[in-house]
């Protein structure tokens, strides 16, 4: 079985300021997926970032990026240089190798002030 | 088309009624996914589809759910004799591989 664990469920951050959302997870799988998507209100899950358990290096997409660490699973998101069309709530997803349906934390708000 | 559709994108039900719920997928995304999403909360798996194979209903909540996936293409989502504790926003998602999840806008279920 898999969990995942967002423990900050709100978050804030200052615009152009840079904030690191949380996750740990908990699976028996060897070889996985982890992801982080987000959700404005307008309830469209976008995907963020894609990380291959596998992979050492941390992904990056623009400024957003992972890190990763196997051994503790755990794998935060930072967020550089916040903007407000950057508030949302985020989830951090795991998945298996197998292609089983993703496993999601309970999410975290985030909010961007001017 | 180039996403994920779903539809109605909102509904209001009475309780005790049936009702349908559809996700058309990315086409050539071999597997499609439901998802409930109840307010303040997070993503809760119902069931899983993958080319002609069997699906997985593990996370269906309850007899009353059913889905099925005609062609390998579109999807509905079967809810019978609602509840109000049914209501919650119910996200469709395709995938091609592991690559990443796309998901639709989901239809907002409001069970009065």
């Amino acid at each position: 079985a898999q969990t995942v664990t967002q423990s900050q469920p709100e978050m804030s951050v200052q615009e152009a300021e840079t904030v690191t959302l949380s996750c740990t997870y908990d699976t028996s799988e060897s070889d996985y997926y982890l992801f982080w998507y987000k959700q404005p209100p307008s309830r469209q899950m976008i995907l963020v970032i894609r990380q291959e358990a596998y992979k050492q290096q941390n992904a990056t997409e623009n400024r957003f990026s992972v890190n990763f660490q196997k051994a503790a699973k755990s794998f935060s998101l930072k967020i550089s240089d916040s903007q407000l069309g950057d508030a949302a709530m985020y989830f951090c997803a795991c998945d298996s190798n197998s292609g089983y349906a993703l496993n999601f934390g309970k999410g975290t708000s985030l909010l961007v002030t001017p | 088309g180039a996403g994920v559709s779903q539809s109605p994108s909102n509904k209001v039900t009475e309780k005790g009624k049936d009702v349908e719920l559809r996700c058309d997928p990315i086409s050539g995304h071999t597997a499609l996914y439901w998802y409930r999403q109840s307010l303040g909360q997070g993503l809760e798996f119902l069931i899983y589809f993958q080319g002609n194979s069997a699906p997985d209903k593990s996370g269906l909540p309850s007899d009353r759910f059913s889905a099925e996936r005609t062609g390998g293409s579109v999807s509905t989502l079967t809810i019978q004799r609602t509840q109000q504790e049914d209501s919650a926003v119910y996200l469709c998602a395709s995938s091609l591989d592991t690559e990443g999840y796309t998901f639709g806008s989901g239809t907002r279920l409001t069970v009065v």
